[in-house]
């Protein structure tokens, strides 16, 4: 089993519709949850980070964490064409430095 | 805004050739990485650094080794390349003991080996 599990996707959706990705993790002491997004080509920026069981709301963006379930997801309201990116979920475990990346999902946001 | 350079964006080398990649921070961070990434495969953290001088490995280091004498330098050997190493090449840097240490990335160095 992977440390941190996505689904590559692509997921497709229409522009203003709202976006849902999933990230699972099998660390139960796992303490912070990082979303990132990388566009074709670049290196992946930060957008969201969550560390309590909730919700967690940033503009267009919202961060869902679920401890007990060890899932985290990022809803993506009102999609546009430039959110289309893979979306990389990362796991900071307990007492470490380092993120375990998921292998990210693929959103394509169509017109 | 905090920057992670690193010292060139494509690279092409030769089986067998030393080369070494370069990743500058510019933000006073303790902690530095080294990650490739390949399709279908995501990011796999080669090196880490705490501290300068100090460093461990990660999940893929089999091939490389790391150097950092000073705190905004992190550097990665690969000390004979090979063609199973041709992929992209990012580096990272975050402050250290932070529940919420957000890692920065650097644009990326795409190595070819032929």
């Amino acid at each position: 089993q992977k440390e941190v599990e996505q689904n590559s996707g692509p997921l497709s959706v229409p522009e203003g519709a709202i976006a849902s990705l999933n990230c699972t993790y099998s660390d139960r002491g796992s303490q912070s949850f990082f979303w990132y997004r990388q566009y074709s080509g670049k290196s992946p920026e930060l957008i969201m980070f969550i560390y309590s069981n909730g919700d967690k709301e940033d503009g267009r963006f919202t961060a869902q964490l679920n401890k007990a379930s060890q899932y985290v997801s990022l809803l993506i309201r009102d999609s546009q064409p430039s959110d289309s990116a893979t979306y990389l979920c990362a796991v900071k475990p307990y007492n470490t430095d380092k993120l375990i990346f998921g292998t990210g999902t693929r959103l394509q946001v169509f017109p | 805004d905090v920057k992670v350079t690193q010292s060139s964006r494509y690279l092409v080398k030769r089986t067998g050739e030393k080369v070494f990649l370069e990743c500058v921070q510019d933000m006073d961070h303790e902690n530095m990485f080294w990650y490739r990434q390949d399709p279908g495969l995501g990011l796999r953290l080669i090196y880490f650094s705490y501290d300068v001088k100090m460093k461990e490995k990660g999940d893929i280091p089999e091939g490389y080794s790391v150097s950092r004498e000073k705190k905004e330098r992190f550097s990665l050997i690969l000390e004979s390349a090979s063609t199973n190493q041709t992929s992209m090449y990012l580096c990272a840097s975050s402050l250290a003991a932070h529940t919420v240490d957000e890692q920065f990335f650097g644009p990326g160095t795409r190595l070819t080996v032929l």
